[in-house]
């Protein structure tokens, strides 16, 4: 298994521009977690799916920040202007969501907003 | 609500000593436990996990953790320190679904 992929590993981009994050889960597990990871502030929940489906999203810090997933093997998250403040590593993560099965990550997408 | 708060940012041990990474839980309901590692530039790493089967864990590369209700910990230790054991620990708890990481330990070994 390939494990979750993220892609881009890295993004650099201007204050004001669209970011979008993509994440392939792996095959079979239908939760999705989307997790920030700042110095600051350590591993932010920001939403998550299950089947698709979002269930919590009260993490996501405001409405510039949006995330889909349109099928099971595919999930965006999109930053929309993008601000300096949002420079952080984005992670992916899936699993087989029963309560004590682990989180599999992906490498992360480092962004960077300039 | 579920959470997690691990003791001590920074961990410098010599090779050869003993690993104590403390976390605290605070869970409404029976918790599942985590620990897992970050290495640069890397996603977190399950090292191992609590499911209540048992208190006492095995994980990975040697890791070992105890599950105390009475204390609400569950704290990770190696006995011996490997230079290849540097990197950054998490602590997690779910009780519904979601996963909570605590801030995180640094671990430095020193030579």
């Amino acid at each position: 298994d390939a494990g979750v992929i993220q892609s881009p590993r890295h993004e650099v981009t201007e204050m004001g521009q669209e970011v979008t994050l993509r994440c392939k889960p792996i095959s079979g597990h239908d939760y999705l977690f989307w997790y920030r990871q700042t110095m600051m502030r350590g591993l932010e929940l920001l939403i998550y799916f299950n089947n698709n489906v979002p269930i919590d999203d009260s993490g996501m810090p405001e409405d510039r920040f949006s995330a889909k997933m349109p099928n099971a093997s595919f999930s965006t998250l999109k930053i929309q202007p993008s601000e300096p403040r949002d420079s952080a590593v984005y992670f992916c993560a899936s699993s087989l969501g029963q309560g004590n099965s682990p989180l599999h990550f992906g490498n992360g997408t480092r962004l960077t907003v300039t | 609500a579920q959470s997690v708060t691990q003791l001590g940012s920074h961990v410098s041990v010599s090779e050869g000593a003993l690993v104590l990474l403390r976390c605290n839980y605070s869970s409404s309901v029976p918790p599942y436990l985590f620990w897992y590692v970050q290495y640069p530039n890397q996603g977190l790493q399950l090292l191992l996990k609590y499911t209540s089967a048992a208190t006492l864990v095995k994980g990975i590369n040697g890791f070992e953790a105890e599950f105390k209700k009475s204390e609400t910990s569950f704290h990770l230790t190696k006995p011996s320190a490997h230079m290849s054991d540097a990197a950054e620990y998490f602590c997690a708890v779910t009780g519904n679904n979601d996963m909570r990481f605590g801030a995180g330990t640094r671990l430095t070994v020193k030579p």
